[in-house]
C-alpha cells in the first residue's frame, strides 16, 4: 500500500500564477518530507524539504505547507515559469524513503 | 565530472544475459542507493549501502545483486532477468548516513528493457 500519495497526475498553470501541487500521507511517524523535480532524461534534484516540527519552509519561489493533521502537504511555486515544466516528486522519510508517482507540471506561457 | 554518474544510460538485454549498472559519486558522499521506477509506479527502494555497508534490502529478489566496493562506487550486477524487470534504475547519494534530513542526489538512470 503506496504511504505516500500524488493524486494528480497531471497540472497545468499560466506562466505569472501560482502552482500548487499537493501530497498525502499516511504514516504520522515521518519526519521529514523533501520535494524533487524531474526533467526528461534526467534524474530527480532536490527542490526543498521540511521538518514534522515546522509547518512551512519557504526558499524564494518554493514554499512548502506541512499539515500534520491532515497528513498533507503542498509545494507552492510562485510566479511559476515556463521552466519550472517538470514531473513533481514528494518523498517522506520514516525508517526509509518513500516516494509518491509524481505530478506532471506544465506552465504555459 | 562532478554528481552522480550512471553508466550505461540505456540497456536491452535477454532473459538469460547477466550485465552490470554501475554508479559514481564524485560528491564525497558516504551513502548510496538504488531505486526503481516503473511506469506510473512510486520510486521503490531496493538497496542502500553506508559506508560500504549494506543496511537495506527491500525484498529484493536475488536476480538482483549490489555491490559497492567503496563509498565512490555502486555496482547492481543483473541476471536471469524477467520482462517486469524492465524500468528506469536510479543510483542516489547522500552527506551521511541515510536520513530524511539528507537530501539525496540522483544519478539521470539507466533505461532497461528485458527481451
Amino acid at each position: 500500500d503506496q504511504q505516500v500519495k500524488q493524486n494528480s497526475p497531471s497540472l497545468s498553470v499560466q506562466e505569472g500564477r501560482i502552482s500548487i501541487l499537493n501530497c498525502d500521507y499516511t504514516n504520522s511517524m515521518f519526519d521529514y518530507f523533501l520535494w524533487y523535480k524531474k526533467y526528461p532524461a534526467e534524474g530527480p534534484t532536490f527542490l526543498i524539504s521540511i521538518s514534522s516540527i515546522k509547518d512551512k519552509n519557504e526558499d524564494g519561489r518554493f514554499t512548502v505547507f506541512l499539515n500534520k493533521s491532515a497528513k498533507h502537504l503542498s509545494l507552492h511555486i510562485v510566479p511559476s515559469q515556463p521552466g519550472d515544466s517538470a514531473v513533481y516528486f514528494c518523498a517522506a522519510s520514516g525508517n526509509q524513503f518513500y516516494f509518491g508517482t509524481g505530478t506532471s507540471l506544465t506552465v504555459i506561457p | 565530472e562532478t554528481g552522480v554518474t550512471q553508466t550505461p544510460r540505456h540497456l536491452v538485454m535477454g532473459m538469460t544475459n547477466k550485465k552490470s549498472l554501475k554508479c559514481e559519486q564524485h560528491l564525497g558522499h558516504n551513502a548510496m542507493y538504488w531505486y526503481k521506477q516503473s511506469a506510473k509506479k512510486p520510486l521503490e527502494l531496493m538497496f542502500v549501502y553506508n559506508f560500504k555497508e549494506q543496511t537495506e534490502n527491500n525484498s529484493v529478489p536475488s536476480r538482483f545483486s549490489p555491490e559497492c566496493p567503496n563509498s565512490s562506487h555502486l555496482f547492481l550486477h543483473l541476471h536471469t532477468l524477467q520482462p517486469e524487470d524492465s524500468a528506469l534504475y536510479l543510483c542516489a547519494s547522500s552527506q551521511g548516513p541515510a536520513r530524511g534530513n539528507q537530501p539525496q542526489h540522483f544519478g539521470d538512470g539507466t533505461r532497461l528493457s528485458i527481451l
